[in-house]
């Protein structure tokens, strides 16, 4: 298996404008997790979906973030607008984690590194 | 709820020095625990886990003993290297529930 896919790896932009991140998770894996990483907060789960449905979108940060799950192969978190502090790593993440199985860790992609200008 | 809690780093070794990474946490009923592991530039990767008391995981000379009377799942290693140099997350997951991660702990080793 090829892992977490996402892309792009690097994204620089311009304040004001849309960002879309995307995620191909494990094939298989029925949970998936969108992450931010800074030197300052450390790293933070923004949302999580079971089976394609979001269920804790608690630590999006406010309304410029979204995040979809159209199937089991793909995911977006969406910024828009962009401002500079949202600068950070992004990681999306898979676990297979049904009922009984909570020893499955999680696998992480290699992140998305989005500098804001 | 559930929650972890890492000593604070840095933490800065000489090369084959003793490590111990101390990780403690809080949570109902029976956790698994892991050690993550992140490499400068890259994502996180599984160091370790254990999902029952007693347990010990390990892995690449990396061990750490799931104690559910201290609620610790301390990281150790014998003899550090300089390329062990990474941040080191403490993690839980519950039952039917997410996982919850520490504040990660910065190893540098130097030579």
């Amino acid at each position: 298996d090829a892992g977490v896919i996402q892309s792009p790896r690097h994204e620089v932009t311009e304040m004001g404008q849309e960002v879309t991140l995307r995620c191909k998770p494990i094939s298989g894996h029925d949970y998936l997790f969108w992450y931010r990483q800074t030197m300052m907060r450390g790293l933070e789960l923004l949302i999580y979906f079971n089976n394609n449905v979001p269920i804790d979108d608690s630590g999006m940060p406010e309304d410029r973030f979204s995040a979809k799950m159209p199937n089991a192969s793909f995911s977006t978190l969406k910024i828009q607008p962009s401002e500079p502090r949202d600068s950070a790593v992004y990681f999306c993440a898979s676990s297979s984690g049904t009922s009984g199985r909570r020893g499955n860790e999680q696998f992480f992609g290699p992140g998305t590194r989005l500098t804001v200008l | 709820g559930n929650s972890v809690t890492q000593m604070e780093g840095p933490v800065t070794l000489s090369e084959e020095a003793f490590l111990t990474i101390n990780c403690t946490y809080t949570a109902t009923g029976y956790p698994s625990l892991f050690w993550y592991v992140q490499y400068p530039g890259e994502g996180l990767q599984l160091l370790l886990k254990a999902t029952k008391a007693d347990d010990k995981g390990s892995n690449k000379g990396f061990e750490a003993t799931y104690r559910k009377e201290t609620t610790s799942f301390h990281l150790e290693k014998g003899s550090v290297q300089v390329s062990d140099s990474a941040v080191y997350f403490c993690a839980l997951r519950n039952y039917g529930q997410n996982f919850v991660f520490g504040p990660g702990t910065r190893l540098s080793v130097l030579p």
